[in-house]
């Protein structure tokens, strides 16, 4: 059972463009959702992160969106630049969980110059 | 502040053999967790440390698999009589206590079982 879907698995954008990656869950019990993203032989980095109390938070070229109703989110990169390709992955957390992270399984973005 | 760091990068062993995977977490981090990948998925949730108590486990950590985390420093992940099935990339993350921005991922141990 799925609790954090990305049906995407890949992606591609040309370099100046809007990427927009998705994200859909189903536990309404997530409060805190974050992006990450990976490079091949490494570890996933983090990249920006929101609250259920909000629906919008913008960090530079990354702004990530979020619709309770509807259980989804997206990470919107503008402009996208080469050097943002990697394996993007979505992931939500429970207050009182220890804060333990459920993953998506990750849409490979490839940004073409 | 090096990261986390994690050892050894790769293992290859043989069905039956014993394994353990060592992490040197952000020393100031006092919660430290262990997630698994495999190919085409996100990472899965194992286990998570406190300073040195193992406050969670994940139903995916069978009885072959136990972790420690002596004095609340590094950790050790051990796994007995490997099956082909745990072949993954285990990675080991740390963060501090207080409200979640993202922890931070080591570069992981990749293990194949042949």
């Amino acid at each position: 059972d799925q609790q954090v879907k990305q049906n995407s698995p890949s992606l591609s954008v040309q370099e100046g463009r809007i990427s927009i990656l998705n994200c859909d869950y189903t536990n309404s019990m997530f409060d805190y959702f974050l992006w990450y993203k990976k490079y091949p032989a490494e570890g996933p980095t983090f990249l920006i992160s929101i609250s259920s109390i909000k629906d919008k938070n913008e960090d530079g070229r990354f702004t990530v969106f979020l619709n309770k109703s509807a259980k989804h989110l997206s990470l919107h990169i503008v402009p996208s630049q080469p050097g943002d390709s990697a394996v993007y992955f979505c992931a939500a957390s429970v207050a009182g969980s220890a804060r333990q992270l459920t993953f998506g399984s990750g849409t490979q973005l490839t940004v073409l110059p | 502040d090096t990261g986390v760091s994690q050892n050894p990068r790769h293992k290859i062993t043989k069905r039956g053999q014993n394994v353990t995977f060592r992490c040197d977490p952000i020393s100031e981090h006092n919660r430290l967790y262990w997630y698994r990948q495999t190919l085409g998925q996100g990472p899965e949730f194992l286990t998570y440390f406190q300073n040195e108590a193992q406050l969670e486990k994940s139903r995916l950590l069978s009885d072959r698999f136990s972790a420690e985390r002596p004095k609340g420093s590094f950790s050790t992940l051990e796994i007995q009589r490997t099956e082909q099935g745990d072949s993954a990339m285990y990675l080991c993350a740390s963060s501090s206590q207080g409200p979640i921005y993202g922890y931070t991922f080591g570069s992981g141990t990749r293990l194949t079982v042949v």
